[in-house]
């Protein structure tokens, strides 16, 4: 047990579906991101909050929207995926830094696996 | 794009050493993690170097030179459970903007095998 939890677990959606990824940590920490892993590919970075706030976006389409209403909790909205969207969707978090920017270890959730039809 | 070269795949033998090769580009380097992934669970942390030399941790021991742009994870002891991918991931700090860039490299499939 890591210490951050993810739900659902596994999501089947439609392409016209709304939907929201939730993860949760319990280790007091102050930096969360979201990650993408697709088959066979990198892991792709996605959004990164420190200290609540937004600090990292790497040209992640709009039909992606993150929230991060307190240090513990982020969610991940989305809306009108495409099934090239379907992949495995990490959180994880780590201690943060008040200067912002990525230099602590990372501590990962569960997963949601995303299946866009 | 992709800076992190790492094997693809390696197989090994119950009991043996195995050694997982990462280079990276040295422009920016602010660290180098490797995380174990196991198939359709999430990454764990393993190890973190920043300076050059050997960190060991148990079976598994790190190696960094910052000169050559070169990282091993070293496996001892192989176990039937030490199948896994092997992630290498680098810190770079950027430039412009300040702040820094994490980026993973494809993984390296391991498997052990009696």
């Amino acid at each position: 047990e890591t210490g951050v939890t993810q739900t659902p677990r596994h999501l089947v959606m439609g392409m016209t579906n709304k939907k929201s990824l939730k993860c949760e940590q319990h280790l007091g920490h102050n930096a969360m991101y979201w990650y993408k892993q697709s088959a066979k590919k990198p892991l792709e970075l996605m959004f990164v909050y420190n200290f609540k706030e937004q600090t990292e976006n790497n040209s992640v389409p709009s039909r992606f929207s993150p929230e991060c209403p307190n240090s513990s909790h982020l969610f991940l909205h989305l809306h009108t995926l495409q099934p090239e969207d379907s992949a495995l969707y990490l959180c994880a978090s780590s201690q943060g830094t008040s200067g912002g920017g990525i230099t602590d270890t990372q501590y990962f959730g569960p997963g949601t696996r995303l299946t866009v039809l | 794009g992709q800076n992190i070269d790492q094997p693809t795949e390696m197989t090994a033998t119950e009991g043996a050493i195995v050694q997982i090769n990462c280079t990276y580009q040295t422009s920016g380097f602010n660290g180098l993690f490797w995380y174990q992934q196991h198939a359709g669970e999430a990454p764990t942390f393993l190890s973190y170097n920043v300076l050059d030399g050997l960190e060991e941790k148990g079976r598994f021991s790190s190696f960094l030179s910052r000169s050559k742009g070169y990282s091993y994870l070293l496996l001892k002891e192989l176990q039937m459970k030490d199948s896994a991918s092997y992630l290498c991931l680098q810190l770079e700090g950027l430039l412009t903007g300040g702040g820094n860039k994490l980026t993973f490299g494809t993984g390296t499939q391991l498997k052990v095998e009696l």
